[in-house]
């Protein structure tokens, strides 16, 4: 079964200390994968897109990365405002026999 | 622009009302789609319309019915609503007739079932 999952749930940091989010899946045909970032009361905001393994994408303190069978969001330095919930979205298949699948988020926390 | 506009953002129906979820949107998208969110779930498609005229199920299409007016809008109907149906519904459009890539995203409706 087509799975995405993410890890941890939710993940509380200090202004300044870096670290990662990650996206395993189990999927039978990856096209692509994508972050999103959600604002409480908020729909996501598209962030990335990866489409094969060894790919990064950078914006700001976000980087993205993919491997064959996960995807990392790496945060350095951050700060309050990137406080949110991340989502990681995956899309198989093709035509008619295509979906996409969310994972459930990570809430990330940033205090000052 | 204003992008992805939602209405209404809050409802409270009983059980067997029905009402319509409207969506809009001003970036000349071909495609537009329908999600639910559920705590601790991800997003859930319930249909969409790769381009004017055309509309499609998603995972979860049970119990909704759509319509695309025109280019710029999309609407969900909910014909018997249950509290099985009490989400937060966004709708979403994209350039591109695939899912997931770079959709915009609407501010949700909060829809309550009781």
């Amino acid at each position: 079964e087509d799975q995405v999952t993410q890890s941890p749930e939710a993940l509380r940091l200090q202004e300044g200390e870096s670290s990662s989010l990650n996206c395993s899946y189990t999927v039978s045909g990856l096209r692509g994968l994508f972050w999103y970032r959600q604002d409480p009361g908020k729909g996501p905001e598209f962030l990335f897109t990866l489409y094969s393994a060894g790919e990064e994408k950078e914006k700001e303190r976000l980087k993205a990365t993919l491997t064959k069978k996960e995807s990392f969001l790496h945060i350095t330095a951050p700060k309050p405002e990137d406080s949110a919930t991340y989502l990681c979205a995956v899309l198989t298949g093709y035509s008619s026999a295509s979906k996409i699948i969310f994972g459930s988020g990570t809430r990330l926390s940033i205090r000052p | 622009n204003a992008g992805v506009t939602q209405t209404p953002k809050f409802q409270v129906l009983k059980t067997g009302q029905s009402m319509t979820l409207q969506c809009a949107q001003d970036m000349n998208h071909n495609s537009m789609y329908w999600y639910r969110q559920d705590p601790g779930m991800g997003l859930r498609l319930i249909y969409y319309s790769a381009s004017e005229g055309t509309t499609d199920k998603g995972e979860v299409p049970n119990g909704y019915n759509v319509s695309r007016l025109n280019k710029r809008e999309f609407s969900l109907r909910l014909e018997s609503a249950a509290p099985s149906q009490t989400s937060v519904y966004f709708c979403a459009s994209s350039e591109r007739g695939e899912r997931g890539y770079g959709y915009t995203f609407g501010s949700g409706t909060r829809l309550t079932v009781v």
